[in-house]
Parts: structure tokens; C-alpha cells; sequence
């Protein structure tokens, strides 16, 4: 049974500062990791994938993951009010297969 | 260059009676997967599917749910004699996977939100 885990929050960070986001996983063939947001009432929306060690960077946003640890993160940098929101970490197996969800984070920004 | 397709965006049904969702992928997606979203939980898989063929259903519930793809024509989640559990927001994803670089990556649709009365 694969697993996806992730501290719900609310995680309360001050506008301008970086966020952290983390997340764990069960299933060690894992191959392919997302971060998607959703907010209240609406779809997910892919902010970042990442498949290999390491770090990732796209503008604000930065995805590092570690298979050894089986850890997968998300940090947000100049934390603006509009990235409040609900986070989810989503696993795959590489394949063509559904992903696996973390229950999300709740992030809030505070201005 | 339209996103996922999903209709209706709100649906009501009484209990036991049957619930139709729609979902047409995005252009040059020929793949496609159901989730389902309970209220204060996560996206859980239900079925993946090509055109005319389901190729992994182990997140559908084995009764009154069923999901098909056909050859012309949008996808469609079936729920049969609905109860309450069943409320919830269904979403809809697709993926351009078949190319090297494809990765797997899944859009998803802006989700039916059905209510059961």
C-alpha cells in the first residue's frame, strides 16, 4: 500500500519568508514526484515535478528530493498572500499509473 | 488550447439514483484517470484509462462504480444508486504519456462536485 504523508498545518508563515513544505513516501520504486496546489473549492494545479536527487528551481518555488530518505520537499521564497493555499505532494511509479496523494499541507501567508 | 473538460461542474442527485460524469481530456491526451476528493481528505486514484480500454481500476470501488472511455467521445464515471458517502468532488486528469519526455505529468480538470440528498 503506497503512502504519502504530509503535515496538515495550518503552516502560518509571514509574507516575504520562505515556506517549507515536506512530505514522505512509502514506496521506494517511487520515480516521479509533484507538488500541486489547490485552493479552497478548486482543482489541482502542478506547480513542480522532479525525478532525480537533488534540487529543482522554478522562479519562487524550489523542489529537492532525496530518495535515500524517501523525502520530497517544497520551499516557497518571498512567500506572497497568494500562495495560500493547500499544497499536495503526489507520487508515481513512473508509469503510466495514478498518483498517490498526501493529504496536503494548509498554507497561510500572513501580510 | 482547451484544458480538461469536466461536466457538469455541480451535480444533485437523490439517493438511488444514478450520477453520469463527463470528462474530455486535453488535446493530444489520449490518457486518463479518475479521482475522487471526500471532504477534509486527499485525492484518491480510482481507474486509469485509455480509449476503449481500462487499464488499472484498483481504486474503484467494486459495486455501483464504473468508468469507460470510448473511441469517439468524452470519458464517463458511472455511479449507480448513489448513497450520501458518495458526495464528494470528482476530478478528472489526463496525460500526454506515450511520449519519452511525458513523465507522467497529469492536468486536471476544475472536478464535479456531486451532492447527494
Amino acid at each position: 500500500q503506497k503512502e504519502v504523508e504530509q503535515n496538515s498545518g495550518p503552516l502560518s508563515v509571514p509574507e516575504g519568508a520562505i515556506a517549507s513544505l515536506n512530505c514522505t513516501y512509502s514506496d521506494r520504486v517511487s520515480q516521479s514526484f509533484f507538488w500541486y496546489r489547490q485552493y479552497s473549492g478548486k482543482s489541482p494545479e502542478l506547480i513542480m515535478s522532479i525525478y532525480s536527487n537533488g534540487d529543482k528551481e522554478d522562479g519562487r518555488f524550489t523542489a529537492q528530493l532525496n530518495k535515500a530518505s524517501q523525502y520530497v520537499s517544497l520551499l516557497i521564497r518571498d512567500s506572497q498572500p497568494s500562495d495560500s493555499a493547500t499544497y499536495l505532494c503526489a507520487v508515481s511509479g513512473g508509469g503510466a499509473d495514478g498518483l498517490t496523494f498526501g493529504k496536503g499541507t494548509h498554507l497561510i501567508i500572513q501580510p | 488550447n482547451a484544458g480538461v473538460m469536466q461536466n457538469p461542474r455541480h451535480l444533485v442527485r437523490r439517493r438511488g439514483q444514478e450520477a453520469r460524469l463527463r470528462c474530455s481530456p486535453m488535446k493530444g491526451h489520449s490518457h486518463v484517470y479518475w479521482y475522487r476528493q471526500l471532504p477534509e481528505e486527499g485525492l484518491k486514484f480510482m481507474v486509469y484509462l485509455q480509449k476503449e480500454n481500462i487499464i488499472d481500476e484498483s481504486g474503484m470501488p467494486k459495486e455501483r462504480f464504473s468508468a469507460e472511455f470510448p473511441k469517439e467521445g468524452p470519458s464517463i464515471l458511472r455511479i449507480q444508486q448513489v448513497v450520501r458517502g458518495d458526495s464528494a468532488a470528482y476530478f478528472c486528469a489526463s496525460s500526454p504519456i506515450g511520449q519519452a519526455s511525458a513523465k507522467n505529468i497529469q492536468y486536471f480538470g476544475a472536478g464535479t462536485r456531486l451532492s447527494v440528498l
